[in-house]
């Protein structure tokens, strides 16, 4: 099956630092990569959606200065928290898309981010 | 835009049935999800359903009903691992493919 992995695992930062974290699908050509962010018992909160070869669409309320994604090949998404902050503490989730005709959404195994 | 809508957490006994209801409300609809999540963990695919009815696979069965907006998640023979999140999600109108997904039910499976 697909394979999307995630560097850092987990990470911990001082604020006013910059973090970035690798989004990699393994075995197919993600044409589109999402990311999101998910608080404690929270739901999954989609931050932006990168297509590769363009730039990146944010949602709504969502910092593109912040968190600057490149989707530079089909393999390889790129999220930087800019000058991280305590509240940017979060789970940080990718998810890969084939962009076919597929149902499903591929996830990574999350990065933990704290800033201290 | 959409609002969907889970119970917060259920419990249920190893062996036992659980059924976890998700409604929403959408100005259109193009699927139902169901993924998995357990903790400090990326959620895993369960099931599809764009059209109404059951359906099943393995010890999970996923029901959807349109007009009611209203699916439901049903685990058989629970086991411990069966201990999670089910995240309920949705995807929206026309060409957007991207699901919204709702809070999550967490399910506390106790011998």
């Amino acid at each position: 099956g697909a394979v999307v992995s995630q560097h850092p695992s987990r990470v911990i930062c001082k604020s006013g630092t910059s973090v970035k974290i690798e989004c990699r699908s393994l075995d197919f050509q993600a044409t589109t990569m999402f990311w999101y962010r998910q608080f404690p018992k929270q739901s999954l909160m989609l931050m932006a959606t990168s297509n590769e070869g363009s730039k990146a669409t944010y949602e709504q309320g969502v910092e593109k200065d912040k968190f600057l994604i490149n989707h530079a090949s089909l393999t390889l998404s790129t999220l930087t928290v800019t000058s991280a902050h305590p509240e940017d503490s979060s789970f940080y989730i990718c998810s890969a898309s084939s962009g076919r005709a597929t149902n499903e959404q591929y996830f990574g195994p999350g990065t933990r981010l704290t800033v201290t | 835009g959409q609002n969907i809508d889970q119970p917060t957490e259920m419990t249920a006994t190893e062996g036992a049935i659980v059924q976890i209801n998700c409604t929403y409300q959408t100005s259109g609809f193009n699927g139902l999800f169901w993924y998995q999540q357990h903790a400090g963990e990326a959620p895993t695919f369960l099931s599809y359903n764009v059209l109404d009815g059951l359906e099943e696979k393995g010890r999970f069965s996923s029901f959807l009903s349109r007009s009611k907006g209203y699916s439901y998640l049903l685990l058989k023979e629970l086991q411990m691992k069966d201990s999670a999140s089910y995240l309920c999600a949705v995807r929206g109108p026309g060409g957007s493919y991207i699901p919204t997904f709702g809070r999550g039910t967490s399910l506390i499976v106790h011998p």
